[in-house]
């Protein structure tokens, strides 16, 4: 079975600085996606960056980016020039296949992150 | 286009009654989901559907039940309220496309089962 594991329950940085999200997953699956969102006190579920396994490059959404290792099983999130609006639940989530084109999403535990003025 | 909708908001229930949680979306998206969020916890998959009339088991479905009668709606009901059904309960939605269809999320119902 998948899993998806970040080991930081909460990280805090002061505004502007950059700040690394850690994911780590376990599958035996070739193809498949990986995924970042955002969850703010609003509740609501914000898909930040995706990464599709077959490509080497990692992927980059303006001051986000991702450290995509896939022998290693990692898939860190790295903020950049980080805002007070990053305040947030942030979750990885690894996507397969369930049938006839669904797709489950695997979430790991989520890591706190608090942006300081 | 108004996206995802759920309704209602907050809910309390007493143990043993029960609900329906209603999820809509006008995106016509064939692909509808349930997951729920236990505090401190990531998501997790209660039902899925793939169409008007088919729907499946996800990883936590027990004490749920699903019906698809229309590609716009996908409620979710529970029959017996339980205290570990205590949760956020998110609907979401997507075309077909293995990844590169993100999921589109309500902004879910906090239930309370007392």
């Amino acid at each position: 079975a998948q899993t998806v594991t970040q080991s930081q329950p909460e990280m805090s940085v002061q505004e502007a600085e950059t700040v690394t999200l850690s994911c780590t997953y376990d599958t035996s699956e070739s193809n498949y996606y990986l995924f970042w969102y955002k969850q703010p006190p609003s509740r609501q579920m914000i898909l930040v960056i995706r990464q599709e396994a077959y490509k080497q490059q990692n992927a980059t959404e303006n001051r986000f980016s991702v450290n995509f290792q896939k022998a290693a099983k990692s898939f860190s999130l790295k903020i950049s020039d980080s805002q007070l609006g990053d305040t947030a639940m942030y979750f990885c989530a690894f996507m397969k296949h369930v049938t006839q084109g669904a797709q489950k999403l695997v979430f790991g535990q989520g890591t706190r992150l608090t942006i300081n003025p | 286009n108004a996206g995802v909708t759920q309704t209602p908001k907050f809910r309390i229930l007493k143990i043993g009654q029960s609900m329906t949680l209603q999820c809509t979306q006008d995106m016509n998206h064939n692909y509808m989901y349930w997951y729920r969020q236990d505090p401190g916890m990531g998501l997790k998959l209660i039902y899925y559907s793939v169409g008007a009339g088919i729907t499946d088991k996800g990883e936590v479905p027990n004490g749920y039940n699903v019906s698809r009668s229309t590609t716009e709606d996908f409620p979710l009901r529970l029959e017996l309220a339980a205290p570990s059904q205590t949760s956020v309960y998110f609907c979401a939605s997507s075309t077909p496309g293995f990844g590169n269809s993100p999921l589109h999320f309500g902004n879910g119902t906090r239930l309370t089962v007392t």
